[in-house]
């Protein structure tokens, strides 16, 4: 069964403080992404990585990076939190192609106090 | 730019009615859509997708859905609800281009159901 795994289910961080979100997948895919997921504005990509060490801006990079060292895992980094960063946050994996299914996470949920 | 606009934020069927979902896209050239189902405290999953052939398109869970080109819409259809079913609904376009798979969302439909 193909899966997708991200490091937290919630998580409570005060303003300022530096947040690392990861993601592993288990499908030898080569695409990783980030989203964001707010009520009423469904998912917005913020990052993306066609390959190990490869990234791209998505629509929504402003306030966050990302890491991509090994194949398996893609990390979201908060350099300093704000509160406006509050929201659930999802990765996903595919395969290459246009019309390939992308695999999502759980999600985790960030609050940011 | 690509757009996916879901008119419907909120829709509450009752149990075995049936289902329909609308979405409309902008975009000039051949699109690939999707749809995507999230469960309460779940990632999303796939239900559908479309990219050439036939227009209406079968599904998991029962779902189908229906291209129409001249009216630029991907609705997602269900004859009879169940109460399983009670979720968000999320249209997207993969636009294509440079970095293929990347997906455009709408603000996505929350279905309620009735029993």
């Amino acid at each position: 069964d193909v899966k997708v795994t991200q490091s937290s289910r919630y998580l409570v961080k005060r303003t300022g403080e530096k947040v690392f979100l990861e993601c592993v997948q288990d499908m030898d895919h080569e695409n990783m992404f980030w989203y964001r997921q707010d009520p009423g504005l469904g998912l917005r990509l913020i990052y993306f990585s066609y390959d190990v060490k490869m990234k791209e801006k998505g629509d929504i990079p402003e306030g966050y990076s990302v890491s991509r060292e090994k194949k398996e895992r893609f990390s979201l980094i908060l350099e300093s939190a704000s509160t406006n960063q509050t929201s659930m946050y999802l990765c996903a994996s595919t395969a290459g192609g246009r019309a390939n299914e992308q695999f999502f996470g759980p999600g985790t949920r960030l609050t940011v106090l | 730019a690509q757009s996916v606009t879901q008119p419907d934020i909120h829709i509450t069927v009752s149990e075995g009615a049936s289902l329909e979902l609308r979405c409309n896209y902008s975009y000039g050239a051949t699109p690939y859509l999707f749809w995507y189902v999230q469960s309460p405290g779940q990632g999303l999953q796939l239900l559908l997708k479309y990219f050439s052939g036939d227009t209406l398109v079968q599904g998991i869970k029962g779902f189908e859905a229906e291209f129409k080109r001249s009216q630029s819409s991907f609705n997602l259809r269900k004859p009879s609800v169940h109460w399983s079913d009670a979720a968000e609904y999320f249209c997207a376009v993969a636009p294509g281009g440079e970095y293929g798979n990347k997906l455009v969302f709408g603000a996505g439909t929350i279905l309620r159901v009735k029993s």
